[in-house]
């Protein structure tokens, strides 16, 4: 099965900074990216999609593609408190010798902004 | 407004006793999905289904039964086998399952105890 890599956390920064969540994986011919956020105790939100190389803004939220590293990466600029949740990164497996054809998620990183 | 429900919200039963958790979507999906997340775990697919009446295992299939007979629906029936039920159960859906059409978008969830 496809493997997707988060450091656990958890991440703390100060209020304003800006918040590096990095995801690797192992299959190199992953085409889309995914970034979710899940608060406590509730269920994962769709926060970002990346399908090419470089980098997609959209408001406070960056996401970093880099396939020949097999790294994608969240930058979360001038963080808020309210930004404190864990966030998971997914990336979809179509694997030939088992037919499953899914996303896998990473374990997440849980971030935290202090105030 | 469209969107998935998940219910009941939460559920308590005793253990040896089979339980249905609902899903049901309205955004015209295609796929769906479910998963269960543990306490500080990422999530784990159980089954998926790309099409009505036809729906493939996940990881973690054992103890677990899925229907999709219409497109809107995905019940999942928790059964007695199933060695550790208490869980964070998530159901998803999809578009499709190729490129872009992986974003999945998730449900409430059903939180499930079972003593």
């Amino acid at each position: 099965q496809k493997e997707v890599e988060q450091n656990s956390g958890p991440l703390s920064v100060p209020e304003g900074a800006i918040a590096s969540l990095n995801c690797t994986y192992s299959d190199r011919g992953s085409q889309s990216f995914f970034w979710y956020r899940q608060y406590s105790g509730k269920s994962p939100e769709l926060i970002m999609s990346i399908y090419s190389n470089g980098d997609k803004e959209d408001g406070r939220f960056t996401a970093q593609l880099n396939k020949a590293s097999q790294y994608v990466s969240l930058l979360i600029r001038d963080s808020q408190p309210s930004d404190s949740a864990t966030y998971l990164c997914a990336v979809p497996g179509e694997e030939e010798d088992t037919g499953r054809r899914a996303l896998t998620f990473g374990s997440g990183t849980r971030l935290q902004v202090q105030p | 407004d469209g969107g998935i429900t998940q219910s009941p919200k939460y559920l308590f039963r005793k253990e040896g006793q089979n339980v249905t958790l609902s899903c049901e979507q309205n955004l015209n999906h295609d796929a769906m999905y479910w998963y269960r997340q543990d306490p500080g775990q990422g999530l784990r697919l159980i089954y998926y289904s790309q099409i009505v009446n036809d729906f493939q295992k996940g990881d973690i299939a054992e103890g677990y039964s899925v229907s999709r007979e219409k497109k809107e629906s995905f019940p999942l029936t928790v059964t007695s086998a199933q060695k550790n039920p208490t869980a964070f159960y998530l159901c998803a859906s999809s578009t499709g399952l190729a490129g872009r059409y992986y974003e999945q978008y998730f449900g409430p969830g059903t939180r499930l105890t079972v003593t």
